[in-house]
């Protein structure tokens, strides 16, 4: 089973700041099946980025990952209030199709 | 738009047993894979199962192993989780998800979700 690692697990940052989020897979993530999802309290999650650097439809360009083999990020250029929630990375290379443990990012 | 509706889940003992059924619309149910996703309260996202469109291809996560089975109809649009021997550690929010093509792949649409509660 590949185990994902998510750093940091909490962030605290203000709006119109750059995040980058990490995620870190125990062994190579076959094609760079990575995927971001965000989760709202309450809500489902969404998926925001897949195959390590593939924007889903209807996400804004604020959003982008990159990374491969075991190393990939999510980066968020300029934070907007609704961004502040927690985020997901997913491998689909593999089953079982394991997730991080999150990172939640927080209102300084 | 697509449409994923979750039901059957509620409150069972522990050792008791109950299926969760996803209900799909607008799309073609039948060419895409489907997963199972649960989340306990509080916690993160758990990775459960998914089938392949065809039902001729399943994973299960190690948790839930020999003790959950999946299945489908595509003549109903419908995606199951049989839930057996369940613990109070089973208890979680369970999401249905569709991905992207006939085989497993990321989750492009979750539904909402039904809560397991398992207690005595």
């Amino acid at each position: 089973e590949i185990v994902l690692t998510q750093s940091p697990g909490t962030l605290s940052l203000s709006p119109g700041e750059r995040v980058t989020l990490s995620c870190r897979a125990s062994q190579s993530v076959s094609s760079n099946y990575l995927a971001w999802y965000q989760q709202k309290p309450g809500q489902a999650p969404r998926l925001l980025i897949y195959g390590a650097s593939s924007r889903a439809t209807g996400i804004p360009d604020r959003f982008s990952g990159s990374g491969s083999g075991t190393d990939f990020t999510l980066t968020i250029s300029r934070l907007e209030p609704e961004d502040f929630t927690v985020y997901y990375c997913q491998q689909y290379g593999r089953p079982p199709f394991t997730f991080g443990p999150g990172t939640k990012v927080d209102i300084k | 738009q697509v449409q994923l509706v979750e039901s059957g889940g509620g409150v069972v003992q522990p050792g008791g047993s109950l299926r969760l059924s996803c209900v799909a619309s607008g799309f073609t149910f039948s060419t895409y894979g489907m997963h199972w996703v649960r989340q306990a309260p509080g916690k993160g996202l758990e990775w459960v199962a998914v089938m392949s469109s065809d039902g001729n291809e399943k994973y299960y996560a190690d948790s839930v192993k020999g003790q959950f089975t999946i299945s489908r109809d595509n003549s109903k649009n419908t995606f199951y989780l049989q839930m057996d021997s369940l613990k109070t550690e089973d208890t979680a929010v369970y999401y249905c998800a569709k991905g992207v093509s006939v085989t497993p792949t990321y989750l492009q649409h979750w539904g909402q979700g039904t809560l397991v509660t398992v207690s005595s």
